[in-house]
């Protein structure tokens, strides 16, 4: 069974400030990283990918990916109230050829004004 | 900014009923997914669609559910005798290439089984 795990908080976060989510996989072979906003009763809206190790960032976001440690971030800067939701972690477990996302349980992050 | 469109947003049908959930993928985008995410839980893969074809389907994805392309546009999920079990917010998506294009999700189909 491949896994993604996360930690499913809740995050609190001082408006201002850097949140850190994390996410673990477990199917060595996974190429391909997503990070998804979901906020309540709502889709996954998608805020990063990323297939390299390294980071990548795009405006407040930042993934970060580490594939010898199987180990997936997003840090978000100078965090507003808006940021307030889960954030999916989402691998893609697929065989070659395919697209099957598998999502972690998400972590929900709170923004304190 | 393109995006995928579902209707209905909200169904509610009998158990046992069957049930047709629309989807229209953004436009050049050539694969095609349905997610569902039942409530306080995970979003899971339901089946994935390129080609006229099913290239991948999950464990969930039984012999009650099946997917069509019935014009240039459209994409269905329907699930033939729905069960209780069956209720759930149902996600489609769509993205431009099979590997290294992000995947985008609709608004969501809430499908309440009574």
């Amino acid at each position: 069974q491949k896994e993604v795990e996360q930690n499913s908080g809740p995050l609190s976060v001082p408006e201002g400030a850097i949140a850190s989510l994390n996410c673990t996989y477990s199917d060595r072979g996974s190429q391909s990283f997503f990070w998804y906003r979901q906020y309540s009763g709502k889709s996954p809206e998608l805020i990063m990918f990323i297939y390299s190790n390294g980071d990548k960032e795009d405006g407040r976001f930042t993934a970060q990916l580490n594939k010898a440690s199987q180990y997936v971030s997003l840090l978000i800067r100078d965090s507003q109230p808006s940021d307030s939701a889960t954030y999916l972690c989402a691998v893609n477990t697929a065989n070659f050829g395919n697209e099957k996302l598998t999502f972690g349980t998400g972590t929900r992050l709170t923004i304190i004004p | 900014e393109p995006e995928v469109t579902q209707t209905p947003s909200h169904q509610v049908t009998q158990m046992g009923q069957e049930v047709i959930l629309r989807c229209v993928p953004i436009s050049n985008h050539l694969y095609f997914y349905w997610y569902r995410q039942i409530l306080g839980q995970k979003v899971e893969f339901l089946v994935s669609f390129y080609n006229n074809e099913i290239s991948e389907k999950s464990e969930i994805f039984d012999d009650q559910f099946s997917v069509e392309r019935p014009d240039g546009s459209n994409f269905t999920l329907k699930i033939r005798s729905t069960k209780l079990e069956d209720s759930a917010m149902y996600f489609c998506a769509s993205s431009e290439e099979i590997w290294g294009s992000p995947i985008y999700f609709g608004e969501g189909s809430w499908l309440t089984v009574v």
